[in-house]
């Protein structure tokens, strides 16, 4: 199960704090990708990053803020202006974009619940 | 941008019965379609794709069709396993969403021993 990490595993927070979630891979690959899942509404995408120093928002990027400074790394804020923040976040990652048939390849996760 | 739609949210089958999911895209487009499996509290993984040049694809149990024309993929397992149950996602890439997945909504498979 190596190649793509994310940490920590489990994340408490109190409300008005931000929080960073960690997500490193040693695959080699361009595109980076954040979703938040939530029982019953399947993958969300927040915002993804085909290549260094570039990212564009998902579907649901309000409360959230990423970067994209190293090929390895994409850490994603999850922000007080995000509203219910409590879910299970995934990243992933791919060699290029999907359209070209390239496998995203998906970390553990983390569980952010907010006390 | 592109929509997928997936049904049944839920699919009870007995061991050794087959299962289907189907799902539908909004994007004529779109070129790519995957399918994930997660299990309980792990990561999704890719269980099988098709490109929209090719309009079934196989792999032992595990078969998935594309209809272009009605904007349709299915995933088929055949003698279904206990061990088979989980979420199952479709996804669809290309087109407007060109570089990203967009996925559906997921199936809770449960396989009765």
């Amino acid at each position: 199960d190596g190649g793509i990490t994310q940490s920590p595993k489990y994340l408490f927070r109190k409300e008005g704090q931000n929080v960073t979630l960690s997500c490193e891979q040693n695959l080699n690959h361009d595109a980076m990708y954040w979703y938040r899942q939530d029982p019953g509404q399947g993958l969300r995408l927040i915002y993804y990053s085909q290549i260094v120093n570039d990212f564009q928002k998902g579907d649901i990027a309000e409360g959230y803020s990423v970067s994209r400074e190293k090929k390895e790394s994409f850490p994603l804020t999850v922000t007080s202006a995000q509203k219910n923040p409590t879910a299970f976040y995934l990243c992933a990652s791919s060699k290029g974009p999907n359209s070209s048939g390239n496998e995203q390849f998906f970390g553990p996760g983390t569980r952010l619940t907010v006390l | 941008g592109e929509n997928v739609e997936q049904h049944p949210s839920t699919l009870s089958v007995q061991e050794g019965d087959s299962a289907v999911i189907k799902c539908t895209y909004s994007d004529s487009a779109s070129n790519y379609f995957p399918w994930y499996k997660q299990e309980l509290g792990k990561r999704p993984q890719l269980i099988i794709d098709i490109r929209s040049n090719v309009g079934e694809k196989k792999d032992q149990r595990i078969a998935v069709t594309l209809n272009k024309t009605a904007k349709h993929f299915s995933l088929h397992i055949t003698e279904t396993q206990p061990e088979d149950s989980a979420v199952y996602f479709c996804a669809a890439a290309g087109g407007t969403s060109y570089g990203k997945l967009t996925f559906g909504q997921g199936t809770i498979l449960t396989v009765h021993p």
